[in-house]
């Protein structure tokens, strides 16, 4: 089987840095992705890693260990805004993708 | 142009009813995604589509649950005898294809699905 284990719910002030961290165990891996959830609204996709390092968009960083089934997104100079859930989720075969129970983030002013 | 499109936004049935969810994807998107949430909940794999045909039906909870799509677009979710336990969001997916793992999947908003 597959699963994947994040923390259920961080908290950090607004201007901070937090990390989400995300282990994984599965079958036919190609990449770990990560989504961003608002509530009552669609998961939007944040990023992907399928090699080993960093990968930086904007505010946001995904990094990714193949060799320890771990990853995790960064998030700095948060916003309010950033207050959503964040999912990592493995790609699989067929770009299917197998999520984690989502961390819930809450920025505090 | 636009995004992925789910009609109906919600549904409130009696148990033992039969819905069906539709999913209108991106154009050109040739892959097609469903996946079900329950509240405060991650997300659960139901099944997809490369094309019209579905290469993996494992996500399937039960054969109650049945998908289809045709001509390569408008993807249908089928929930016969609808239970109390089936009450959740159904969210639909589509990226340009499914090759090599990474393309992006784009959202639907999703329908809320409420079974009485």
């Amino acid at each position: 089987g597959q699963s994947l284990e994040q923390p259920s719910e961080v908290t950090a002030v607004e201007g901070a840095i937090v990390q989400i961290n995300c282990t994984y165990q599965t079958s036919g891996f190609y990449g770990l992705s990560w989504y961003q959830q608002h509530d009552g609204g669609a998961p939007t996709f944040l990023s992907y890693n399928a090699l080993d390092g960093l990968e930086e968009t904007g505010r946001f960083s995904s990094f990714l260990s193949r060799s320890d089934s771990y990853g995790y997104l960064l998030l700095q100079e948060l916003q309010m805004k950033d207050s959503a859930s964040y999912f990592c989720a493995v790609n699989n075969a067929g770009n299917m993708l197998t999520f984690g129970g989502g961390t819930r983030l809450m920025v505090k002013p | 142009g636009a995004g992925v499109s789910q009609s109906p936004s919600n549904k409130v049935t009696e148990k033992g009813k039969d819905v069906e969810l539709r999913c209108d994807p991106i154009s050109g998107h040739t892959a097609l995604y469903w996946y079900r949430q329950s509240l405060g909940q991650g997300l659960e794999f139901l099944i997809y589509f490369q094309g019209n045909s579905a290469p993996d039906k494992s996500g399937l909870p039960s054969d109650r649950f049945s998908a289809e799509r045709t001509g390569g677009s408008v993807s249908t979710l089928t929930i016969q005898r609808t239970q109390q336990e089936d009450s959740a969001v159904y969210l639909c997916a589509s990226s340009l294809s499914t090759s090599g793992g990474g393309e992006t999947q784009y959202f639907g908003p999703g329908t809320r699905l409420l079974v009485l």
